[in-house]
């Protein structure tokens, strides 16, 4: 139990186009989904809290207009890349919980843009 | 304060022995102490976790000791196999609904 998706796994796009990537909870209701970053060889940096049905709650420095996130159902959480850069090219991670201590991960999505 | 200082950065250790990872936070308000393992190109995955009303969860080869006064807490791996070769992240949050604060990692490698 406790098995949360992302899809897709890896993608790869051009500078100046928007990308989405999909978090599910397949087999619990998640409160709450959490959307992570990271960089080769570094830890996992919070990018945005989610609650179904409530707007975001952004990390400092995060631009929210950049990264849309979209909590739609108790199982779905979407986090869209807008206007990407290479910069932008990352890891992305994300997490459920379901109301008790313990966040459950996704397995990740590679972005790379070029 | 909501920093979680995690050491060392790098670890190698022979096959059957003993890892050891520590972890320590100034914020006395954290009161769930997570460790995870992640695989190149996964997410992370619980390992083991801890609350403060105990020192010391073990489940299976792995052991969290846990030092409130210390504001410390470590993550023991007996009997270390090839396979546990991965990199290792505490983390640590203030109640159910906050989020979790991660250390920067450890990165394992057992040699057989």
């Amino acid at each position: 139990g406790a098995v949360v998706s992302q899809h897709p796994s890896w993608v790869i796009c051009k500078s100046g186009t928007s990308v989405k990537i999909e978090c599910r909870s397949l087999d619990f209701q998640a409160t709450t989904m959490f959307w992570y970053r990271q960089f080769p060889k570094q830890s996992l940096m919070l990018m945005a809290t989610s609650n179904e049905g409530s707007k975001a709650t952004y990390e400092q420095g995060v631009e929210k207009d950049k990264f849309l996130i979209n909590h739609a159902s108790l199982t779905l959480s979407t986090l869209t890349v807008t206007s990407a850069h290479p910069e932008d090219s990352s890891f992305y991670i994300c997490s459920a919980r379901t109301g008790g201590y313990e966040q459950f991960f996704g397995p990740g999505t590679r972005l790379t843009v070029l | 304060q909501q920093q979680v200082k995690q050491s060392p950065q790098s670890l190698i250790v022979q096959k059957g022995g003993i890892s050891i990872i520590n972890c320590a936070y100034e914020n006395t308000a954290f009161d769930y102490f997570p460790w995870y393992q992640q695989f190149p190109g996964k997410g992370p995955a619980l390992l083991i976790a801890i609350r403060p009303d105990v020192s010391e969860k073990k489940e299976g080869r792995f052991t969290i000791s846990f030092n409130k006064s210390a504001k410390q807490f470590s993550l023991h791996i007996m009997d270390s196999q090839p396979g546990d070769s991965a990199t290792y992240f505490c983390a640590a949050s203030q109640w159910s609904g906050d989020k979790l604060t991660f250390g920067t990692g450890t990165r394992l490698a057992v040699r057989p």
